[in-house]
């Protein structure tokens, strides 16, 4: 029944590691989103597919790598984690990816790097 | 810069109280949308405003917008414990945005019983 959903929810890791979050949703978008939120709660958008089409790719280390399978699923692998990367990772999705429609978030992934 | 900035950055009311919350941006926008975020969990979508609308209302909820100041107000009637949540103003920059949104940093909303 959940709309957007993420898994996992917590991630411990260390530095140097590799890893991935999963999104998925089930409202029959067309568009998915990543923002990270940092520890002031700033939220700022990172990626955004339209049909498995990448369209926004904003200023983000080339670490951080989208992979759309479907325009059901966007997930995020990160590789060579950093303790900067230590933040909540949000997936969103909207019915088309222009900016008059609201979005809808995932429960968030709060990534931990020690 | 942010685009959208809120102000006050937290607020305390008592159950019951009105509560609103400001936002200011930067550029042009098509619209400034309003999300919720209770601890812990991800936003909600609120209220939509376009920016050719002045004022908007969604059960206790009231948005206003200033386009010529770049500004826009959300107010909360008759609040309860249950609206104890950060509140963001986020705008698309005008244009063709292909849904990019940029969001403030919130208002910390916290309503006593």
């Amino acid at each position: 029944d959940t709309a957007v959903s993420q898994t996992p929810k917590y991630l411990v890791t260390q530095m140097g590691n590799d890893k991935s979050i999963k999104c998925e949703q089930n409202l029959g978008h067309d568009t998915m989103y990543w923002y990270k939120q940092d520890s002031k709660k700033f939220l700022k958008i990172m990626f955004s597919y339209n049909n498995k089409e990448l369209i926004i790719n904003e200023t983000v280390p080339n670490r951080f790598s989208p992979k759309s399978p479907d325009k059901a699923h966007l997930n995020l692998h990160i590789n060579s984690l950093e303790l900067g990367d230590s933040a909540v990772y949000f997936c969103a999705s909207s019915p088309v990816g222009y900016s008059s429609y609201e979005q809808y978030f995932g429960p968030g992934t709060r990534l931990t790097v020690t | 810069s942010q685009q959208g900035e809120e102000d006050p950055q937290a607020l305390s009311i008592q159950e019951g109280e009105n509560a609103t919350m400001n936002c200011s941006y930067k550029t042009s926008i098509n619209n400034l949308q309003w999300y919720r975020q209770n601890s812990g969990r991800g936003l909600v979508h609120l209220i939509l405003i376009r920016s050719n609308e002045r004022e908007k209302h969604s059960g206790r909820l009231r948005v206003t917008l200033d386009t010529s100041k770049k500004s826009s107000s959300l107010l909360i009637t008759a609040s309860r414990a249950a609206d104890t949540a950060s509140y963001f103003c986020a705008t698309d920059g005008g244009g063709t945005s292909y849904g990019k949104l940029t969001f403030g940093q919130g208002t910390i909303l916290t309503v006593h019983p």
